[in-house]
C-alpha cells in the first residue's frame, strides 16, 4: 500500500524566508501527487498537483512543487514566505491500482514570523 | 456552486446516541469519501464511495456505516457514538482516477 511521509510536523519561517515542506512517497510506480493547504477551522483547498506532464509543477500563491522519481519526493517550496502561509500543509498520493483514493501524510503546520 | 456541504457544523453527542453526519455534493462526482482528522495523526479514510450504490472500508470503518443512494448524498452514520469517535469529520468527492479531491468544511463532533 502507498505511504507517504512528510518530514517535520512544524516548520517555522520568518516572513520573506524560502518555504520548504518535505514529502516522501512510497510508490516504484509514478503516481499522482497532490499538495492540500488547510487553513484554521477549514476544509482542505488544493494547492496543486502533479499528474505526469512537467516535472515542475506551480499552484496558487506562488507555491510550487518538483517531482523527482529518484528520491520519491515532491516537497513543496515558496520563495517567500507570507504570514498569510500560516496554515497546515498535506502531502497526499494516489493510491495504486486504479482507484481513486488519496493517502494522505500527517500534515506539516507552517508558522510565518514577522 | 456550493460544492460540498456538511452538516451539522458541530455538535456534542451523548456517549451510546445515534448520529448521521451529512454530506451532500452538487458537482455530479461519482466518488465520495469520509475521512477523520485528529491532532498529529492526519486524515485517515473511514468510508469511500466509487459511485451511487457502492461503498466500500477504508483505514478506520470501525463504528462507522454509510450509504450512497444518489451521487449527491453520502451520510455517514455512528450507530452507537463513543468517545474515541470525538473528531473533525471531512467529506470529499473526486471525479476519475487522478482527479483532485474536494473538501467540505467539516463536522466538529465531541462525544461525551
Amino acid at each position: 500500500a502507498q505511504s507517504v511521509t512528510q518530514l517535520g510536523s512544524h516548520v517555522s519561517v520568518s516572513e520573506g524566508a524560502l518555504v520548504l515542506l518535505r514529502c516522501n512517497y512510497s510508490s516504484s510506480v509514478p503516481p499522482y501527487l497532490f499538495w492540500y493547504v488547510q487553513y484554521p477551522n477549514q476544509g482542505l483547498q488544493l494547492l496543486l498537483k502533479y499528474t505526469s506532464a512537467a516535472t515542475l509543477v506551480k499552484g496558487i500563491n506562488g507555491f510550487e512543487a518538483e517531482f523527482k522519481k529518484s528520491e520519491t519526493s515532491f516537497h513543496l517550496t515558496k520563495p517567500s514566505a507570507h504570514m498569510s502561509d500560516a496554515a497546515e500543509y498535506f502531502c497526499a498520493v494516489s493510491d495504486q491500482g486504479g482507484s481513486e483514493k488519496l493517502v494522505f501524510g500527517k500534515g506539516t503546520k507552517l508558522t510565518v514570523n514577522p | 456552486i456550493a460544492g460540498i456541504t456538511q452538516a451539522p457544523t458541530s455538535q456534542i453527542l451523548a456517549a451510546g446516541r445515534r448520529m448521521t453526519l451529512r454530506c451532500t455534493q452538487d458537482m455530479r462526482h461519482n466518488a465520495m469519501y469520509w475521512y477523520r482528522q485528529d491532532l498529529g495523526l492526519g486524515l485517515r479514510l473511514i468510508h469511500y464511495s466509487n459511485t451511487a450504490g457502492t461503498t466500500g472500508k477504508g483505514e478506520v470503518p470501525d463504528g462507522y456505516s454509510v450509504s450512497r443512494a444518489n451521487t449527491d448524498d453520502f451520510p455517514l452514520t455512528l450507530a452507537s457514538a463513543v468517545p474515541s469517535q470525538t473528531s473533525v469529520y471531512f467529506c470529499a468527492s473526486s471525479d476519475g482516477q487522478g482527479r483532485e479531491q474536494y473538501f467540505g468544511p467539516g463536522t466538529r463532533l465531541t462525544v461525551t
